[in-house]
């Protein structure tokens, strides 16, 4: 299956830093990306949809200065927490697909970390 | 809007049982449902899926049947390992845009 992988894997700031998660579609091209965030036992709430080269849709009550989003390329999405804080911590998972008889199908990163002190 | 119901967790089975976990779903259209798996510390790796009404999704032992009369999606296995021990979450994408359920938590003992 295609495989999407993400950098870093976990990451521990301090208050007020900010930091950048990437998520690449290695074998494949995607044309949507899409971020989830993950509370611990909990299910994944979806933030926001990154299309290549247009700006990203965010779901309601999700912060766009706070959590900006970059689709540059047909491989690449990025996720900047700007300024983040404590309750900014929480596992970050990202997912791409693209168009065909995948069934609608997403494949998922394996996840970031983030601990914010 | 649409939405993906569960069975509230934890579940937990000893090695060899047998293994139901109940989903439902409400959804404008024909979704494709899915079944996903999150192993501790780890992302979400699909486990099944079906896209049409009466299709069964399978796979290492797991299986599920899109019933469209029902709008269920069960997951079931006729004998669990202790491997099996994971979150599993039920999904649907219709309209581009994934929902999920609360996921149920599973835990199998030796």
């Amino acid at each position: 299956g295609a495989v999407v992988s993400q950098h870093p894997s976990r990451v521990i700031c301090k208050s007020g830093t900010s930091v950048k998660i990437e998520c690449r579609s290695l074998d494949f091209q995607a044309t949507t990306m899409f971020w989830y965030r993950q509370f611990p036992k909990q299910s994944l709430m979806l933030m926001a949809t990154s299309n290549e080269g247009s700006k990203a849709t965010y779901e309601q009550g999700v912060e766009k200065d706070k959590f900006l989003i970059n689709h540059a390329s047909l491989t690449l999405s990025t996720l900047t927490v700007t300024s983040a804080h404590p309750e900014d911590s929480s596992f970050y998972i990202c997912s791409a697909s693209t168009p065909g008889d995948s069934g609608d199908e997403q494949f998922f990163g394996p996840g970031t970390r983030l601990t914010v002190l | 809007g649409d939405s993906v119901t569960q069975m509230e967790g934890p579940v937990t089975l000893s090695e060899e049982a047998f293994l139901t976990i109940n989903c439902t779903y409400t959804a404008t259209g024909y979704p494709s449902l899915f079944w996903y798996v999150q192993y501790p510390g780890e992302g979400l790796q699909l486990l099944l899926k079906a896209t049409k009404a009466d299709d069964k999704g399978s796979n290492k032992g797991f299986e599920a049947t899109y019933r469209k009369e029902t709008t269920s999606f069960h997951l079931e296995k006729g004998s669990v390992q202790v491997s099996d021990s994971a979150v599993y979450f039920c999904a649907l994408t219709g309209g581009f845009k994934t929902i999920f359920g609360a996921g149920t938590r599973l835990f199998v003992k030796a």
